[in-house]
């Protein structure tokens, strides 16, 4: 089964760090880019960054540029996302998707997300 | 401009037919993808490209595209289709990607 586990979530104080993970497993992980994607309560969604299949091209949203760092180990099937200087605006439901070049790069698998919360 | 807008809610009579649309610079230049979100669930892919379903997908979800305009159609609403609904595609510079604003279908 195609599957992707999020950990990492909780609540964190302002300025603090936090680093996501994200388990894939059921496809060759190293085969596919991985992004993530937030969602804060009651909001829409909103593209975090992504990373090509062996890291060589990366990107991130403007808001979170320079504060968040994206990174892949292809041998432990993991996605992480290294959050520094989180802000009340960061709290947010994060998800991992995996991106499928023969489907335009659609987000065909998403995880079920996890919770990071960012007050004092 | 990277935004992609959507008209935030739409209703729909049960076995009528919904466009949701979604409008954006980017989208003359890339196909957009579609996602149902229910509430407490992840979003699901439901079109890609020029009109594509994964498997899985019923037939009643299709896909358009015009301009800087893209169209998901639902042709004959059921009570499982109410949902959220959003776009994404890459952003003008295609480095990027960006969902859409969203859009809340209720079938009435």
């Amino acid at each position: 089964e195609v599957q992707l586990v999020e950990s990492g979530g909780g609540l964190v104080q302002p300025g603090r760090s936090l680093r996501l993970s994200c388990a894939a497993s059921g496809f060759t992980f190293d085969d596919y880019a991985m992004h993530w994607v937030r969602q804060a309560p009651g909001k829409g969604l909103e593209w975090v960054s992504g990373i090509s299949w062996n890291s060589g091209s990366i990107g991130y949203a403007d808001s979170v540029k320079g504060r968040f760092t994206i990174s892949r180990d292809n041998a432990k099937n993991s996605l992480y996302l290294q959050m520094n200087s989180l802000r009340a605006e960061d709290t947010a439901l994060y998800y991992c998707a995996k991106v499928d070049p023969l489907r335009f790069d659609a987000f065909d698998i998403w995880g079920q997300g996890t919770m990071v919360t960012v007050s004092s | 401009s990277s935004e992609l807008t959507q008209d935030p809610a739409v209703s729909v009579a049960l076995g009528q037919t919904v466009r949701i649309t979604c409008q954006g610079d980017s989208l003359r230049s890339y196909y957009a993808s579609w996602y149902q979100q229910k509430p407490g669930q992840a979003p699901v892919l439901v079109i890609y490209g020029k009109n594509n379903r994964p498997s899985g997908i019923p037939d009643r979800f299709s896909g358009s595209s015009s301009g800087n305009t893209a169209s998901l159609t639902i042709t004959g609403a059921q009570a499982e289709d109410e949902a959220d609904y959003y776009c994404n595609s890459r952003d003008s510079s295609g480095t990027h990607r960006v969902f859409g604003t969203g859009t809340k279908v209720t079938v009435l």
